[in-house]
């Protein structure tokens, strides 16, 4: 089945910071991959998704970029706020497999 | 309607009770799922639903039975349940039986003493 690998587990930036994480995957046939960030004792709620047809997607502080060439593919966040600390989740699926393979999280903290 | 509801919030129940958590959606999803997700875990899939029929049981116990009555309701009945087995339950539905455009619920907080 399909592994998702996602560095680092714990993030710690300063307000104004980039922050940056990274998944692999290991499914080649994996097309889809969604972002969560889910806040303590809330439901991880989709921040941003990227297809295996496009390399970048942007939402206003928010990016996703894809390699499929290299089964990864990576969140950033600019111009970072206190509000963005949470844990974030990657995802990765297959149009046949309609279930979501998680990341293990990592905990994000800004500081102001 | 543009949300999954799970009711109820919290439960506590000892390991001899039977108790059931729902889900309900009116976007016209038609596949919904369960979820189990322990602190500081990601979400581990349980069961899946396509078109109101089971078509993923990621080897859950049998201890924990899925029902969809309908394309809108989703339940799980808890029996015999483990301390172990506490943890926030989690539904999720999408449009079709594709992964895209999940919506979560926001979880059954279960504890099991």
């Amino acid at each position: 089945g399909e592994n998702v690998e996602q560095h680092p587990s714990t993030l710690s930036v300063q307000e104004g910071d980039s922050a940056v994480i990274k998944c692999t995957y290991s499914d080649s046939a994996s097309n889809y991959f969604p972002w969560y960030k889910q806040e303590l004792g809330k439901r991880p709620q989709l921040i941003i998704d990227i297809r295996s047809n496009v390399g970048e997607k942007k939402d206003q502080r928010i990016a996703v970029t894809l390699n499929k060439t290299a089964k990864h593919f990576s969140l950033h966040i600019t111009e970072t706020q206190p509000e963005d600390s949470a844990v974030y989740f990657c995802a990765a699926s297959r149009n046949s497999g309609y279930a979501l393979n998680f990341g293990k999280g990592t905990s994000l903290l800004v500081t102001p | 309607d543009t949300e999954v509801t799970q009711t109820p919030k919290h439960l506590v129940m000892g390991m001899t009770n039977k108790k059931s958590l729902k889900c309900e959606q009116h976007m016209g999803h038609r596949a919904m799922y369960w979820y189990k997700q322990k602190a500081k875990k990601p979400p581990e899939l349980m069961f899946v639903y396509s078109y109101e029929k089971l078509s993923i049981n990621e080897s859950v116990p049998s201890r924990f039975s899925p029902e969809c009555p309908n394309s809108s309701l989703l339940n799980l009945h808890l029996h015999a349940l483990q301390p172990e087995d506490s943890a926030l339950y989690l539904c999720a539905s999408s449009p079709s039986a594709e992964a895209y455009g999940y919506t979560f619920g926001s979880g059954t907080r279960l504890t099991v003493v």
